[in-house]
């Protein structure tokens, strides 16, 4: 089955910075890639997606990169704002009705004003 | 824009009872999907259902049963339960019958199980 793997686990910048969080996939069969950011005690929110078929989306500070030959993908925020903190998960899904959603292991992203 | 609906959001329980948790999806969507998240883990998916017939299963113990009725809504029921059942247990669903974009997962605010 599918494997996600996520890094780094947690990530600490200043107000300001750019935080990238990187993530690896094993099923060559996945081809859709949400990103959720979840705050604590709170639901999973969609922040972006990307498919196989992009190589790079981007939305405001926000993008989303995918190499599918090398079976990785990464999310890029820039200008973080301290409502940026928060965990923020990736996950891979077989982009067909139905299919469950995979999830990497998290990374706690701190921003400090 | 309405979105998913579940009940309750808080639940006590004590060992070896049962507990069933309820979720509505959003207007439309046709697929819901269960998960379970246990503190500082990822969710983990337990079973998803598509037009009333259970499409994936994952990592859903026996003692935990589910099913979507004519409207939709979903109930996970959850017996015997174990002081390792206390999570925070998400719904989500999605509109399955069409892909190329309409398989993006929406979740909802999720039932805080305790068990005492």
């Amino acid at each position: 089955g599918e494997n996600v793997e996520q890094h780094p686990s947690t990530l600490s910048v200043q107000e300001g910075d750019s935080a990238v969080i990187k993530c690896t996939y094993s099923d060559s069969a996945s081809n859709y890639f949400p990103w959720y950011k979840q705050e604590l005690g709170k639901r999973p929110q969609l922040i972006i997606d990307i498919r196989s078929n992009v190589g790079e989306k981007k939305d405001q500070r926000i993008a989303v990169t995918l190499n599918k030959t090398a079976k990785h993908f990464s999310l890029h925020i820039t200008e973080t704002q301290p409502e940026d903190s928060a965990v923020y998960f990736c996950a891979a899904h077989r982009g067909t009705g139905f299919q469950k959603l995979v999830f990497g292991t998290g990374t706690r992203l701190l921003v400090s004003p | 824009a309405a979105g998913v609906i579940q009940s309750p959001r808080h639940l006590i329980k004590e060992k070896r009872e049962t507990a069933t948790l309820k979720c509505y999806p959003i207007p439309r969507h046709d697929t819901v999907y269960w998960y379970q998240q246990g503190p500082g883990q990822d969710p983990q998916f337990l079973i998803s259902f598509y037009e009333k017939m259970q499409s994936d299963k994952g990592s859903i113990p026996d003692r935990f049963s589910a099913q979507q009725f004519s409207d939709y809504h979903s109930e996970l029921n959850m017996s015997s339960l174990e002081l390792g059942d206390s999570a925070l247990y998400f719904c989500a669903s999605s509109l399955g019958s069409l892909a190329g974009g309409r398989d993006t997962q929406y979740f909802g605010p999720g039932t805080r199980l305790t068990v005492l």
